[in-house]
């Protein structure tokens, strides 16, 4: 069975800061997709980036980042510039290739400060 | 399009009542979930189901029950509610045999007092 770890339960970063989330994952498999999904104080859940873990490259969206390390089963989110809308839960999410079911990791709580 | 739609958002519950979550899509999902959101612990699945009459247990399912009649629905039943199962729930759908993102709705809050 895959496991999603995110070992920062809370963070906090300035405004305009750059912050940078951790996630690991345990699994046997070779082909996946790896998620951050965003979780405002809305409770809607957001998808904020995807990572196909055949493609080397590390897959970017306007601000936010990810780098994606096969090898060691990382795959921290890097958010740049950070807004006060980024003030949010991140949950790392795990799913194998044309699985079903996701897994979640316990989240992240990240506060920008003004 | 509405998406995942979850009726009710709030709801409180005394230990023993019983009550339906109420989840629907209008995508065509084959695939449909019910996760549980608790502090520290993320989003646990509790059920889940890949089309019409099929349904699957997922980490979490005591004390739960789903059925899945339509493409579109799929309730989560609570038959004696537990103070243990004061949580948020969230309704997810998606299309079978791709490999694109959950599609949530808004969640229920639920309080068992």
């Amino acid at each position: 069975a895959q496991t999603v770890t995110q070992s920062q339960p809370e963070m906090s970063v300035q405004e305009a800061e750059t912050v940078t989330l951790s996630c690991t994952y345990d699994t046997s498999e070779n082909n996946y997709y790896l998620f951050w999904y965003k979780q405002p104080p809305s409770r809607q859940m957001i998808l904020v980036i995807r990572q196909e873990a055949y493609k080397q490259q590390n897959a970017t969206e306007n601000r936010f980042s990810v780098n994606f390390q096969k090898a060691a089963k990382s795959f921290s989110l890097k958010i740049s510039d950070s807004q006060l809308g980024d003030t949010a839960m991140y949950f790392c999410a795990f799913m194998k290739n044309y699985g079903q079911n996701f897994v979640f990791g316990p989240g992240t709580r990240l506060s920008v400060l003004p | 399009n509405a998406g995942v739609t979850q009726t009710p958002k709030f709801q409180v519950l005394k230990t023993g009542q019983s009550m339906t979550l109420q989840c629907a899509q209008d995508m065509n999902h084959e695939y449909m979930s019910w996760y549980r959101q608790d502090p520290g612990m993320g989003l646990r699945l509790i059920h889940y189901s890949v089309g019409a009459g099929i349904t699957d247990q997922g980490e979490v399912p005591n004390g739960y029950n789903v059925s899945r009649s339509t493409t579109e629905d799929f309730p989560l039943r609570l038959l004696s509610a537990a103070p243990s199962q004061t949580s948020v729930y969230f309704c997810a759908s998606r299309r079978v045999g791709t490999n694109e993102k959950l599609f949530f709705g808004s969640g229920t809050q639920l309080s068992v007092l």
